[in-house]
């Protein structure tokens, strides 16, 4: 199957310091890719969606500016989190697809925790 | 935002028993899918559905996509401790909806061995 990497697995940082996160697509070309965030025992939060080369569309209540998307080529897109406080801490998880297609392959996710 | 309703929320069987969940929702969907997520893991596909009635398996696994394009369901038959997780079902909105998925809340199992 298609397979997505997402790097760092986890990360601890400190309140008002960016973090960014890394998503590839390792055997295919990720014509678009999502970005989402999860709570502990809920389920995905969509928080943005990137076509390669476009700037990435946010969901409604999102900060474009706090959550910055870079989607630049076929296998990578990366999510900063700019100037990171405590309230930002979650599970960020990356999704790729391919043109024509719904079928979404995730990447391991992001464990944030900003003290 | 939109969700769907899946049930049940929680499961907890003994290891060889079948297992069954479904979703439903008052939208139309082109593409149902069903994914699996472990603890500190992304989901993984487990199965898609492109066609009202439409049945697919993957080994212990079978999942139907309801003939109103409204519901869904995933069996897993046989199950084995391994099968620990949530579940979500997702569908996919009719073309122009920028290919975002609609998820159900999560269906947990815990497998007694």
């Amino acid at each position: 199957g298609a397979v997505v990497s997402q790097h760092p697995s986890r990360v601890i940082c400190k309140s008002g310091t960016s973090v960014k996160i890394e998503c590839r697509s390792l055997d295919f070309q990720a014509t678009t890719m999502f970005w989402y965030r999860q709570f502990p025992k809920q389920s995905l939060m969509l928080m943005a969606t990137s076509n390669e080369g476009s700037k990435a569309t946010y969901e409604q209540g999102v900060e474009k500016d706090k959550f910055l998307i870079n989607h630049a080529s076929l296998t990578l897109s990366t999510l900063t989190v700019t100037s990171a406080h405590p309230e930002d801490s979650s599970f960020y998880i990356c999704s790729a697809s391919w043109a024509g297609s719904e079928k979404l392959f995730f990447g391991s996710g992001t464990q944030l925790s900003v003290l | 935002g939109q969700q769907l309703n899946q049930s049940p929320q929680s499961m907890f069987i003994q290891e060889g028993e079948d297992v069954s969940m479904n979703c439903t929702s008052s939208s139309i969907f082109n593409t149902w899918l069903w994914y699996k997520q472990e603890p500190g893991e992304g989901p993984v596909l487990l199965i898609a559905l492109y066609k009202a009635g439409e049945l697919t398996s993957n080994g212990r696994l079978t999942a139907q996509f309801g003939i109103t394009r409204k519901d869904s369901f995933l069996n897993i038959s046989a199950s084995i401790p391994s099968d620990v997780g949530i579940y979500f079902c997702a569908g996919a909105l009719p073309a122009g909806n920028n290919r975002k998925l609609i998820w159900g809340l999560g269906t947990s199992l815990a497998v007694n061995p």
